[in-house]
């Protein structure tokens, strides 16, 4: 348990539907990101929000919209997607790196997303 | 720019064999580095870390050394477990761009 929990943990969905990844943190952190894994890729950063604040977008396709309504709350929401944006969603957040040098990343355990 | 480079898996090892993952960095200014492990159907757990150089990280007999003068960060157990089977991240922060950059993982198998 690290303090960041993701729901669902499985989601199968239709190209045409629109879903909603939820990340949820109560660990104090002002920072949280958006992480897509896929098999054999590397890890790519998706988003990054600072105090609520998108601060980071990584040329991610606009089929994806983050929301940070709070520091404790981070939202993907999903709509015509892809068969290859079938991965493991992972959720993570920090203290803001400029608060704490030596901060590390606590992720939660990830919604794996199959879109069919 | 910063990036990070691990070696290519996967790796399999017998068991209380020695375990090495190399891990060399780039970055501009200090950063923190890390160890993370990801276990099947999870998401990353953090290892170690290490905050400047010559510092050095250590859990679970895993132990890893911020050499700053070569830019690397290998991960090393002496002796693996098959409960240590698991994919393992190497990832640095930045604190310009509020951001980590993680290596490609380097997976583990460690057969009885």
């Amino acid at each position: 348990e690290t303090g960041v929990t993701q729901t669902p943990r499985h989601l199968v969905m239709g190209m045409t539907n629109k879903k909603s990844l939820k990340c949820e943190q109560h660990l104090g952190h002002n920072a949280m990101y958006w992480y897509k894994q896929s098999a054999k890729k590397p890890l790519e950063l998706m988003f990054v929000y600072n105090f609520k604040e998108q601060t980071e977008n990584n040329s991610v396709p606009s089929r994806f919209s983050p929301e940070c309504p709070n520091s404790s709350h981070l939202f993907l929401h999903l709509h015509t997607l892809q068969p290859e944006d079938s991965a493991l969603y992972l959720c993570a957040s920090s203290h803001h790196l400029y608060e704490r040098e030596a901060t590390e990343a606590f992720f939660g355990q990830g919604t794996r997303l199959t879109v069919v | 720019g910063n990036s990070v480079t691990q070696m290519e898996g996967p790796v399999t090892l017998s068991e209380e064999a020695f375990l090495t993952i190399n891990c060399t960095y780039t970055a501009t200014g200090y950063p923190s580095l890390f160890w993370y492990v990801q276990y099947p159907g999870e998401g990353l757990q953090l290892l170690l870390k290490a905050t400047k150089a010559d510092d050095k990280g250590s859990n679970k007999g895993f132990e890893a050394t911020y050499r700053k003068e070569t830019t690397s960060f290998h991960l090393e157990k002496g002796s693996v477990q098959v409960s240590d089977s698991a994919v393992y991240f190497c990832a640095l922060s930045d604190l310009a761009g509020n951001q980590f950059y993680f290596g490609t993982g380097t997976s583990l198998t460690v057969i009885p």
